[in-house]
């Protein structure tokens, strides 16, 4: 199946500092979605993606589908930008498409005041 | 408009035992989506329906199904619960098998 690695996996910020993660998988998709999971677990929807570049206030997102990665890029992080940050990609499998999501291992970003 | 709600929130059951959670989707979803979620992991798929039936099966053991109702709400059955069924258990819906996803706030399930 397709492989989604997320780096780095451990970030370190100060408050107002900006930051770049990556997403990296093996295979063509048709659905990649950007989530913030907080730390009661509740994933909060970032960006829909497959393609292309969105912005949306100080958070933004590219994904170069040829280049099979995509980045997600927080500007003036501010400590209620903490926790967890997952990649997760939906593929072609075989010959049967359905939505499946596959998940990258996160990203735990910590914003200190 | 309400998101995902998922039912219960937290869940306690003993080795051997079986369980049953459940998922509305938004209204208007008609395909929802069941993730496992193990501390310190990304989740997992599970299943996924669409219009009551079965689209897509991850790598779990037959002790789990699942179904959806002509509502579209759906349930995930878990039989013979073991130590390792311990984790955050999340429904997503969609518009449709391939749209974006949301997720409702999972329920927390622990194996005693």
């Amino acid at each position: 199946g397709i492989q989604v690695e997320q780096s780095p996996p451990d970030l370190i910020l100060q408050e107002g500092a900006n930051s770049t993660l990556r997403c990296n998988f093996s295979d063509s998709v048709n659905n990649l979605q950007w989530f913030h999971q907080n730390p009661w677990g509740q994933l909060i929807n970032l960006f829909y993606i497959p393609s292309g570049t969105k912005q949306n206030g100080r958070l933004s997102a590219t994904t170069v589908a040829t280049e099979r990665y995509s980045l997600l890029y927080i500007s003036s992080s501010q400590t209620t930008d903490s926790g967890v940050y997952f990649c997760a990609v939906g593929a072609v499998a075989g010959g049967t498409s359905y939505g499946k999501l596959t998940f990258g291992q996160g990203t735990i970003l910590t914003v200190h005041p | 408009d309400a998101g995902v709600t998922q039912s219960p929130t937290h869940l306690i059951k003993t080795r051997g035992q079986h369980v049953t959670l459940r998922c509305s989707p938004i209204s208007g979803h008609k395909s929802v989506s069941w993730y496992q979620q193990v501390l310190g992991q990304g989740p997992q798929f599970i299943f996924q329906y669409y219009e009551k039936e079965e689209r897509g099966r991850g790598n779990f053991p037959d002790r789990f199904s699942a179904r959806q109702f002509p509502n579209y709400s759906s349930e995930l059955n878990v039989n013979a619960l073991l130590l390792g069924d311990s984790a955050l258990y999340l429904c997503a819906s969609s518009l449709t098998s391939y749209n974006e996803q949301f997720f409702g706030p999972g329920t927390r399930l622990t194996v005693l």
